[in-house]
């Protein structure tokens, strides 16, 4: 089984607004990683974070890293079309090799 | 720099066909992977490559799927004979070492009739 799922699956919102998007995961890891996919092309990787990091920053986009829950949030800020895409959320574990494993993705739609 | 590159971008076989996918990762990239996509999922690891040994391959099937990566550069993955289960994206990826983010390729798109 995949060891990361996000929450929402699908999220539809306006131009300009803030998106969130939701990561849990079972085990320890190592390191969180967010990746975005745009339809039929490969993943394209946004953020790390590590185990003992809590926040981390990249443009417009914020992620939090909660190790107590097994969580992680995605926030885009000021959304744009181009933004329109799937997004996956993938965990290092902490034993064995960084082998990522992937969460079954937010379908996220940004209507002009 | 140029990024991961995979051919054949798309393939349509008829099950119990051979296939062959090609990945040319990035120059210097130590570590390969190859992933496969299921419609609606998130990638799923087959086998993992340290230079030009297959260090995680404990999700291969095995029985059909065989990989390889001569000296340690470019890398095929060989499906034989394909089945329509086998239907899935097929992504090639690799990283500087096994602790860097993943970069990835376009993917091949497998459709076994």
């Amino acid at each position: 089984s995949q060891q990361g799922e996000e929450d929402p699956q699908a999220l539809s919102i306006q131009e300009g607004e803030n998106a969130t998007m939701n990561c849990s995961y079972k085990t320890s890891i190592n390191n969180l990683q967010w990746y975005r996919q745009n339809s039929g092309r490969g993943l394209v990787h946004l953020i790390l974070i590590r185990s003992n990091e809590r926040e981390k920053h990249s443009g417009r986009l914020r992620v939090t890293l909660d190790t107590s829950k097994k969580s992680s949030s995605l926030l885009i800020t000021a959304s744009r079309a181009a933004d329109t895409a799937s997004y996956f959320c993938a965990t290092a574990l902490q034993t064995g090799a960084n082998n990522l494993f992937f969460g079954t993705g937010t379908r996220l739609t940004v209507i002009p | 720099e140029a990024g991961v590159v995979q051919s054949p971008r798309y393939k349509i076989i008829e099950k119990k066909q051979p296939v062959a996918f090609w990945c040319n990762p990035i120059s210097g990239h130590n570590t390969l992977y190859w992933y496969r996509q299921n419609l609606g999922q998130g990638p799923e690891l087959l086998i993992r490559y340290e230079n030009e040994e297959a260090v995680d391959d404990s999700q291969l099937p095995k029985d059909r799927f065989s990989a390889e990566r001569l000296k340690g550069v470019d890398s095929t993955l060989k499906i034989q004979p394909a089945e329509l289960g086998d239907s899935a994206v097929y992504l090639c990826a690799s990283s500087p070492t096994i602790l860097n983010e993943q970069f990835f390729g376009p993917g091949t798109r497998l459709t076994v009739l």
